[in-house]
């Protein structure tokens, strides 16, 4: 069974600084997703970036990039210019090769943006 | 405009006592699922429906229960069998086309509370 460990119960980040957030993950799988998602307090929870684990090169959306680190099973994410409204609860997750969708999503840190 | 709505946002029941959550879809998705979050868990898979009268049992389906009747609807009856049901629910689908992506819409989420 795959399982994924976010260690950041909570973090915080001065409004336009740079924060990361860290994600680890365990499964015997070669092929594989993982994602980062967003969910703002008492709003929907949005995909924020995807990284397929055969692409060796880090996704990359605006302000978001992660750093996936395959042998380590490693995949955090940099937020860059921190934004209030980035505040919100981050989840980590994983899904195997064409499993439906069925994710398995980490605990999630809760990351506040203070101006 | 094409979302996910999900009711009731919040609903209290007595211990004993089945409760349905509603979770609608006008996005044309043919998968929908549903998990569960609950602080410090992240999010757990309870029941998924790929397709119209076909659902499976996700990773936590113990004490709940799920239809689909229709393409657009994918109720979950939470029962007394449920030993915990305090819980945030959250309800999801995916586009056609896009079932190995991990790429799921939320909808905002119903918090049941058992007295």
């Amino acid at each position: 069974a795959q399982t994924v460990t976010q260690s950041q119960p909570e973090m915080s980040v001065q409004e336009a600084e740079t924060v990361t957030l860290s994600c680890t993950y365990d499964t015997s799988e070669n092929n594989y997703y993982l994602f980062w998602y967003k969910q703002p307090p008492s709003r929907q929870m949005i995909l924020v970036i995807r990284q397929e684990a055969y692409k060796q090169q880090n996704a990359t959306e605006n302000r978001f990039s992660v750093n996936f680190q395959k042998a380590a099973k490693s995949f955090s994410l940099k937020i860059s210019d921190s934004q209030l409204g980035d505040t919100a609860m981050y989840f980590c997750a994983f899904m195997k090769q064409y499993d439906g969708n069925k994710l398995v999503f980490g605990a999630g840190t809760i990351l506040r943006v203070k101006s | 405009d094409g979302g996910i709505t999900q009711s009731p946002k919040y609903l209290f029941r007595k211990e004993g006592q089945n409760v349905t959550l509603s979770c609608e879809q006008n996005l044309n998705h043919d998968a929908m699922y549903w998990y569960r979050q609950d602080p410090g868990q992240g999010l757990r898979l309870i029941y998924y429906s790929q397709i119209v009268n076909d659902f499976q049992k996700g990773d936590i389906a113990e004490g709940y229960s799920v239809s689909r009747e229709k393409k657009e609807s994918f109720p979950l009856t939470v029962t007394s069998a449920q030993k915990n049901p305090t819980a945030f629910y959250l309800c999801a689908s995916t586009a056609p086309g896009r079932i190995s992506t991990g790429e799921l819409f939320f909808g905002e989420g119903s918090r049941l509370t058992v007295l």
